[in-house]
Formats: C-alpha cells, structure tokens, sequence
C-alpha cells in the first residue's frame, strides 16, 4: 500500500513555463513533505519543503503548496528551465525529528524543452 | 550545507561474496542514518535506521542477516551485502540528517551494486 502516490511518472513543459508536479498522501499522520531533485546515478537533493501548519512555501521558482484536507500537495516550478530536467520526488513523514525517515513517490520525471 | 558522503558509487561483483557501503556525514554529526534501496523506475524504499552504538532497525522484509548495519560513530554507517546474489543488484543510498538540528534528510549519491 503506498502511502504516497505521484500519479504521473512523466510531464513536459517548454522552456519558460510552469511546471507543475503533483503528490498525493494518504497517511494522515503525516506532517512535514520535502520535494527531492534526482538525477541518474546520483542521490536526491533536497529542494524544497512544507510543514503541516503552512499551506504554502516559496524559494526562488519553485513554490510548494499542500492541501491538507485533500492530502494533497504540488510543487510549482516557474519559469521552467532545460536544468530543472530530472525526476522529482515527492516524500513525506510524521514529524522532522533525527530518527524520522521519509517515505518516498514513484518519482515524476519532467522534462523541459528548450 | 549538510553533505554525506556515500562509497563506492559502483560495484561489481560475484554471486556468494560480500560486499560493503560506507556512509559518512562529513560535517555534522548523525546519530541516525537511512539506508534506502532503489529499483529502476520504482520509488526509494527503506530499508532500515541505522542508530548509532545500537542496533540497526530494519523495515519488513528486509533480512538484517543478509544486510548488516554499523553504525560504530556519529559520523559513519556501514551496510554490508551478506552472500550477494542477483536479485540483490540495486541502487543503494544513504541518507542523513544533522542532530540534534531538525533539518532535511541529505542524501549520499548512491551506490550501484550488480551481482553476476
């Protein structure tokens, strides 16, 4: 059963537009989601994350809103650019202590134009 | 920022023998690190927390003899493959967080194992 779902396992934008990646949660217990960047070959880098007691958090082009009654969040990346290409990870966990491990999505991966 | 450092990125080797990963958070300290295992095109899946002076906790289904967990200082875990085998061919990556800072889990690049 997975407790955190991206349905889409791939999205192109053109370069310039907003790219936008969804992820659904079913454990209410969650309260803190993290987006991931991951490259082939490499690990997850961190790029962005969100609180429960927050409904949205900007950094730079990529903004971070969560639904929570929905259980849902999305990660808004504008403008896109070629580099943003990669694939994208949706993670969540009950609270942000030391010993909490995050439980990842299937990964998007997007794709930008030029 | 937090790094941690994964090695090897890549091994190659036969069925029957063991093969270790290091894990080292190079400027902080973790008392507790994640060893996650991907398949292509699958999510990053747990495998087990890795606690520091203590036994390592492993996820269901995931055999600790066959995976044995070290994690003998704040700074380094180790994850040995016991009698490797083919289907134990994986993407396998670390992760850590610094403490006692709550921060985001910072990754290692992963090692890629194939067993022949």
């Amino acid at each position: 059963d997975q407790q955190v779902k991206q349905n889409s396992p791939s999205l192109s934008v053109q370069e310039g537009r907003i790219s936008i990646l969804n992820c659904d949660y079913t454990n209410s217990m969650f309260d803190y989601f993290l987006w991931y960047k991951k490259y082939p070959a490499e690990g997850p880098t961190f790029l962005i994350s969100i609180s429960s007691i927050k409904d949205k958090n900007e950094d730079g082009r990529f903004t971070v809103f969560l639904n929570k009654s929905a259980k849902h969040l999305s990660l808004h990346i504008v403008p896109s650019q070629p580099g943003d290409s990669a694939v994208y990870f949706c993670a969540a966990s009950e609270g942000n202590s030391g010993n909490t491990p995050l439980v990842f999505g299937k990964g998007t991966r997007l794709s930008v134009i030029a | 920022g937090a790094v941690v450092s994964q090695h090897p990125s890549w091994v190659i080797c036969k069925s029957g023998t063991s093969v270790k990963i290091e894990c080292r958070s190079l400027d902080f300290q973790a008392t507790t690190m994640f060893w996650y295992r991907q398949f292509p095109k699958q999510s990053l899946m747990l495998m087990a927390t890795s606690n520091e002076g203590s036994k390592a906790t492993y996820e269901q289904g995931v055999e600790k003899d066959k995976f044995l967990i070290n994690h003998a200082s704040l700074t380094l875990s180790t994850l040995t493959v016991t009698s490797a085998h083919p289907e134990d061919s994986s993407f396998y990556i670390c992760s850590a967080r610094e403490y006692p800072r709550n921060s985001p889990l910072h990754f290692g690049n992963g090692t890629r194992l194939t067993v022949t």
